[in-house]
């Protein structure tokens, strides 16, 4: 089944201490993006990446780290959390690194508490 | 910098009777536009898009969209809203010239559909 997997679903962690969440897709798909979901402001973009090797800041990416090694795989990495870094997170994948017109796959979402 | 309104924090609508979910759009060149659906606890799945000709852009369950470059809008529609349409949507919109892959989404606009 085509899909975009996150781990973990959900995690609370205290402020400072380093954390992963992962982000796979099998779709083979070159374009590869976070954001993160609050209220009253809808999805904002964190970090995409065109393809391997290839990250770009998107609007919010202050706090946030991001590697693409591997074609399926794109991590976000916060070094040292925040308690404003609470959120829902949402990876993203979609064909064709410079495809501007082509939908995204979203992943399930990662609900992050920060205390 | 490419923005996207969504003016109406929620929409009711009666089963049956038409709905819109209202989108404004502003890019420096011209528009990709996509409409998303989010429903409780689950992540975004793609409605529809516009890349370029038929103004009427037809998608999933039954949705169209209207895109109207004089007016910068991509209003989401549909003839006969069912219960199973109360969702939270989401439009967005990317640049198809000049550089950067951002994709900006609006702040949503939860539709409420009652018996």
């Amino acid at each position: 089944e085509a899909q975009v997997t996150q781990n973990p679903r959900y995690l609370i962690t205290v402020t400072g201490k380093k954390l992963t969440v992962t982000c796979s897709q099998n779709m083979n798909h070159e374009y590869m993006s976070w954001y993160r979901q609050d209220p009253g402001l809808g999805l904002r973009q964190i970090y995409y990446s065109m393809n391997v090797e290839v990250t770009d800041k998107g609007d919010v990416p202050e706090g946030y780290k991001v590697s693409r090694k591997e074609k399926r795989n794109f991590p976000l990495i916060l070094e040292s959390p925040s308690p404003n870094q609470t959120s829902l997170y949402f990876c993203a994948s979609s064909p064709g690194g410079s495809g501007r017109g082509n939908e995204q796959f979203f992943g399930p979402g990662t609900r992050l508490t920060v205390l | 910098a490419q923005s996207v309104a969504q003016p109406e924090d929620q929409v009711n609508v009666a089963e049956g009777n038409p709905l819109t979910v209202k989108c404004t759009y502003s890019v420096s060149g011209n528009p990709y536009l996509f409409w998303y659906v989010q429903y409780p606890n689950r992540g975004l799945q793609f409605l529809l898009k516009y890349i370029t000709g038929d103004n009427l852009v037809k998608g999933s369950y039954g949705f169209e969209a209207e895109f109207n470059k004089s007016q910068t809008s991509f209003h989401l529609k549909k003839p006969s809203a069912l219960v199973s349409d109360s969702a939270l949507y989401f439009c967005a919109v990317r640049d198809n010239t000049g550089g950067g892959n951002k994709l900006t989404f609006g702040t949503g606009t939860q539709l409420k559909v009652e018996l």
